[in-house]
């Protein structure tokens, strides 16, 4: 089945530094990717939708400048959190649909997600 | 607009005895739906999905839901539960972009407790 993965699966780092995570899709071509937040205890939000070969949308309410968003190829996408700070900590998960898939019965596969802690 | 509501934030049952997880939905046409899984922090696994043929759909792991267009539901059910279905569901429906993708809209999700 198709297989999606993060790396890394959980990072601790220092207020004020940068954090990229990445999302690959492993055997299967993904157009588009998406990044949801998570807080404990409650339901995704959609942040950002990743498009290759252009930027990304963001949802209302997302600083694009505060999380970078790159899709170089149709494997991978990856968010920057720069400037991170304690309120940025929460997990992170990544999603992408093959791009084989037709938008009525397309499905979306999850990466495991991103704990991300700034101290 | 589409939009689901997950009509019970806890539900705790029994190992062995039945698990009824609801789940509500609104939209302007017949929607796919979706359920999907969340184990304690780890990403979200799809359990089943409908796509306008059967109703009743089956899923992984024992899961089965039907589609009731009359009263707007997509109740997930499974007989007998297992320790191992101790975890959070997300009842989710899709939202067409004009990009030719969906924006998947999450429920508030149900937490399953399973007890010995």
């Amino acid at each position: 089945g198709a297989v999606v993965s993060q790396h890394p699966s959980w990072v601790i780092c220092k207020s004020g530094t940068s954090v990229k995570i990445e999302c690959r899709s492993l055997d299967f071509q993904a157009t588009t990717m998406f990044w949801y937040r998570q807080f404990p205890k409650q339901s995704l939000m959609l942040m950002a939708t990743s498009n290759e070969g252009s930027k990304a949308t963001y949802e209302q309410g997302v600083e694009k400048d505060k999380f970078l968003i790159n899709h170089a190829s149709l494997t991978l996408s990856t968010l920057t959190v720069t400037s991170a700070h304690p309120e940025d900590s929460s997990f992170y998960i990544c999603s992408a649909r093959e791009d084989r898939d037709r938008v009525y019965t397309e499905t979306q596969y999850f990466g495991p997600g991103t704990r991300l802690l700034v101290l | 607009a589409q939009s689901v509501t997950q009509l019970d934030s806890h539900v705790s049952v029994s190992e062995g005895t039945p698990v009824l997880l609801r789940c509500n939905y609104s939209s302007s046409y017949s929607p796919s739906l979706f359920w999907y899984v969340q184990h304690p922090n780890k990403g979200l696994q799809l359990l089943l999905k409908y796509t306008s043929a059967a109703t009743l759909v089956k899923g992984i792991n024992g899961f089965e839901a039907e589609f009731k267009k009359s009263e707007t539901s997509f109740h997930l059910t499974k007989p007998s539960a297992h320790m191992s279905d101790a975890a959070e569901y997300f009842c989710v429906v899709p939202r067409p972009l004009s990009g030719g993708y969906n924006k998947l809209i999450f429920g508030a999700g149900t937490r399953l407790a399973v007890h010995p």
